[in-house]
């Protein structure tokens, strides 16, 4: 069954480093979706992405974040110059339609030092 | 902004025991669903339910919706150890573009 990969498992980095988390969704998805979950938190949304453009965001997207896609399979989202607060779970979900089942990825575990 | 809120935070229950739980939300939703987390790993989706409907089954899963009352709930009947795990539930009101999700209840089923 297709399922949505993210890499890397677990990233390190240090405070003020850009860092690049990436996704490959399920491949007939044409939506796209990047969240957080702070430890013991909610999962928190960051930014919608169809039809190779940002549809939607949050508060928290902002313009230290950047989302792209840059080939037909991958979806990348770029924290420029990380803070100790963006330390989280990033997931990133695909689905076929808006507003309808997406499926997660295992996440990215983000800790900044 | 919307919100969904779940209640309670955390239910403990014995095994064969039916768990239920809520989650109120603020504002007009096409749809919500029902998501599940095994601690610490992604989310697995469990249901959706339409804001035309009231009612949804699927296997061991009943959801009810009262968009009169911004309310839904998820029974899970029987329930095994295996259902441990935290519960969301998520609405979208923005035509699929932004999900916001609740704070989830843990749900601990005993053995």
């Amino acid at each position: 069954e297709p399922e949505v990969t993210q890499t890397p498992s677990h990233q390190v980095t240090q405070m003020g480093q850009e860092v690049i988390l990436r996704c490959v969704p399920i491949s007939n998805h044409l939506y796209f979706y990047w969240y957080r979950q702070i430890l013991g938190q909610k999962v928190e949304f960051l930014v919608s992405f169809y039809n190779n453009e940002i549809s939607e965001k949050s508060e928290i997207f902002d313009d230290q974040f950047s989302v792209e896609r840059p080939d037909g399979s991958n979806f990348t989202l770029k924290i420029r110059s990380t803070k100790l607060e963006d330390s989280a779970m990033y997931f990133c979900a695909s689905g076929r339609q808006g507003g309808e089942t997406q499926y997660f990825g295992p996440g990215t575990r983000l800790l900044v030092l | 902004s919307q919100q969904g809120e779940e209640d309670p935070q955390a239910l403990s229950i014995q095994e064969g025991e039916n768990a239920t739980m809520n989650c109120s939300y603020k504002t007009s939703i096409n749809n919500l669903q029902w998501y599940r987390q095994n601690s610490g790993r992604g989310l697995v989706h469990l249901i959706l339910i339409r804001s035309n409907e009231r009612e949804k089954h699927s296997g061991r899963l009943r959801v009810t919706l009262d968009t009169s009352k911004k309310s839904s709930s998820l029974l899970i009947t029987a329930s095994r150890a295996a259902d441990t795990a935290s519960y969301f539930c998520a609405t979208d009101a923005s035509g699929g573009f932004k999900t916001i999700f609740g704070a989830g209840t843990r749900l601990f089923v005993k053995a």
